[in-house]
């Protein structure tokens, strides 16, 4: 079972931040947190991962509460293109990571003009 | 980020026969590479696990006669589908990790099975 909570979907304008949540409650001090996207019909994109700090790159924003309970995916401007469903998973690393990723049910984004 | 190419993109069989779909890693070595399944309007759902030049692991529930994998190489694994049905019938997903980095994922292939 997924170990992360999503919220099924959400609506940002163009241009707007989109600010996607992830609960993830029951974290163990070994694992990450990972964001994959799915545009329709294709195979997930890795966006980003974090242990404990904000991490960003050139796709987005990773903002990790101090507890690791819960983290937020932020897309600074998000465009149409961005429309697609945003996954939220766990992994552990160093030794207990086996490379599996567990998908739950995600978050499906609709970019609106 | 490493590139993973799935082949074919789309496939279309009829009742009983097989198919095999090919995951390759183009510019990296994957120790490991993994096969999804993912029914429309689903989420992906995690068939088995690749190691090369080992036998696969496979999740319960997933028939590994029926799914045949072959991971001959560090940059190929192969998802055979056996004797498929219409139930077949689904997006198959491969992705592939090099020792503890992000896994990256292929551009799936739609089995049609009429």
């Amino acid at each position: 079972d997924a170990k992360t909570t999503q919220p099924t979907s959400m609506d940002c304008a163009e241009g707007r931040a989109a600010n996607l949540p992830c609960n993830h409650s029951t974290i163990s001090g070994n694992e990450y947190v990972y964001w994959y996207r799915q545009i329709h019909s294709q195979g997930p994109q890795y966006i980003i991962h974090g242990l404990k700090n904000n991490e960003t790159n050139e796709m987005a924003s990773l903002i990790i509460t101090e507890d690791r309970k819960s983290s937020t995916l932020i897309l600074p401007h998000a465009t149409l293109r961005d429309t697609a469903v945003y996954y939220c998973i766990v992994r552990p690393y160093g030794s207990s990571n086996t490379g599996k990723l567990i998908f739950g049910q995600g978050t499906t984004l609709q970019v609106k003009p | 980020g490493a590139v993973v190419s799935q082949h074919p993109s789309w496939v279309i069989c009829k009742s009983g026969t097989s198919v095999k779909i090919e995951c390759r890693s183009l510019d990296f070595q994957a120790t490991t590479m993994f096969w999804y399944r993912q029914f429309p309007k689903q989420s992906l759902m995690l068939m088995a696990t690749s190691n090369e030049g080992s036998k696969a692991t496979y999740e319960q529930g997933v028939e590994k006669d029926k799914f045949l994998i072959n991971h001959a190489s560090l940059t190929l694994s192969t998802l055979t589908v056996t004797s498929a049905h219409p139930e077949d019938s689904s997006f198959y997903i491969c992705s592939a990790i090099q020792g503890n980095t992000e896994a990256f994922f292929g551009q799936g292939t739609r089995l049609t099975v009429v």
